[in-house]
């Protein structure tokens, strides 16, 4: 089974800063990997989308990488706001029957004014 | 364009209670999913649908029961609630060329 790990589980940074989040995962058979936002209390938001074929995925301050061959994603945030506060997962798709997603526990960022 | 939507939002059951979770979504998706998610365990797949028709079992399973009403509906009955079923449910859909799944606003399900 597909383990995803996500280190780590919290980050406080001042407002401003640029940040990187990790996302690990053991089987580099994927055929995507997605990053999502979720603010306490609510759904979960993509933010990213990137193909096994793709090395980077970027919308507005947001920068996804992903290295298929050492497992591992990284979501990188530019000039961070307190707006960005929210709890970050990643999630890899296997194109198995249920080709669902394995999803990480998540990083809980908070960005201080 | 709604995307995912659930209902209820918020549901409070005594053990033994049934109840349905309901979910529909309007972007034409074939597949469509049920999660739960816990404290320090992610979200589990609970069951999902390929395709109108078809259903079939996730990681977590038991004590869940599914119907794929039509394309755009999907809902997930719990026929015996018990404690442990407490849980935030969610409702997700795929997009079949990329595969990007998106998802409803949560219920937030307690069991007494």
């Amino acid at each position: 089974k597909q383990e995803v790990t996500q280190i780590p589980a919290a980050l406080s940074v001042p407002e401003g800063e640029n940040l990187v989040l990790n996302c690990s995962f053991t089987d580099s058979a994927i055929y995507n990997l997605q990053w999502f936002r979720q603010d306490p209390g609510k759904g979960l938001t993509s933010l990213l989308l990137i193909q096994s074929s793709q090395r980077e995925q970027t919308s507005g301050r947001l920068n996804a990488s992903l290295d298929k061959s050492s497992g591992r994603s990284t979501l990188y945030i530019a000039a961070s706001q307190p707006g960005d506060s929210a709890t970050y997962l990643c999630a890899s798709l296997k194109l198995t029957g249920a080709n669902n997603l394995f999803f990480g526990t998540g990083t809980r960022l908070t960005v201080i004014p | 364009n709604a995307g995912v939507t659930q209902t209820p939002k918020f549901q409070v059951l005594k053990t033994g209670q049934s109840m349905t979770l309901q979910c529909a979504q309007d972007m034409n998706h074939n597949s469509m999913y049920w999660y739960r998610q816990d404290p320090g365990m992610g979200l589990r797949l609970i069951y999902y649908s390929a395709s109108e028709g078809t259903t079939d079992k996730g990681e977590v399973p038991n004590g869940y029961n599914v119907s794929r009403l039509n394309k755009r509906e999907f809902s997930l009955r719990l026929e015996s609630a018990a404690p442990s079923q407490t849980s935030v449910y969610f409702c997700a859909s795929t997009l079949a060329r990329t595969y990007e799944q998106y998802f409803g606003p949560g219920t937030r399900l307690t069991v007494t």
